[in-house]
């Protein structure tokens, strides 16, 4: 079945610091790729999102490219802040508009100032 | 827009007593998602709705969960009897058309089994 497997945290940086955190998928065909985020104490959020093959995703200084030959949608950030610290979830959704999505185990990332 | 409104935020119960959670989703959105997330497992999909009709529910761990969506603005997810292993976050989500346009969550109910 369907699966993805991020990069085992937790990381640690100072902030202005590069990120990258990796992410792994296995699926038939074309399936969207996603990066949510968790703040302590609440529910998931969108932060990205990319539907096909070589689409890049981007919001609020984070991308990730769609990476069909390296079944891969690694999440990168410049210069992080300390206001990244959170939990991100790197997730899919099988092609065809499946329903369901399949999450990553999650990566927490710690920004220090 | 409210997004997706989840109550009670916090619970704490005994052991044995009937937990219900609920969830209204984003007005307009026909799929819903009840998660549960706790440390040792992560993030765990239990049931979801399409249209108020239950999908799949493969992910519900067994007979004393049970989950109804009876109009397009409201579900519960109800824990009869309860147990402390069932303590964890439990996310309602919901989403139009579908998830490839994203998953829009709520903000979780924690739950405490003592």
């Amino acid at each position: 079945g369907d699966s993805v497997t991020q990069m085992e945290g937790p990381v640690t940086l100072s902030e202005e610091a590069f990120l990258t955190i990796n992410c792994t998928y296995t699926a038939t065909g074309y399936p969207s790729l996603f990066w949510y985020v968790q703040y302590p104490g609440e529910g998931l959020q969108l932060l990205l999102k990319a539907t096909k093959a070589d689409d890049k995703g981007s919001n609020k200084g984070f991308e990730a490219t769609y990476r069909k030959e390296t079944t891969s949608f690694h999440l990168e950030k410049g210069s992080v802040q300390v206001s990244d610290s959170a939990v991100y979830f790197c997730a899919l959704v099988g092609q065809g508009g499946s329903e369901k999505l399949v999450f990553g185990k999650g990566t927490k990332l710690t920004v220090n100032p | 827009d409210a997004g997706v409104i989840q109550s009670p935020r916090h619970e704490v119960t005994e052991m044995g007593q009937e937990v219900t959670l609920r969830c209204k989703p984003i007005s307009g959105h026909n799929s819903l998602f009840w998660y549960r997330q706790t440390m040792m497992r992560g993030l765990e999909l239990l049931i979801y709705f399409n249209n108020n009709v239950p999908i799949d529910d493969s992910g519900m761990p067994e007979d004393r969960f049970s989950a109804k969506m009876p109009n397009a603005s409201f579900s519960t997810l109800k824990i009869q009897p309860s147990e402390p292993r069932d303590s964890a976050v439990y996310f309602c989500a919901s989403t139009n058309r579908d998830s490839s346009f994203g998953n829009f969550f709520g903000q979780g109910t924690r739950l405490t089994v003592v």
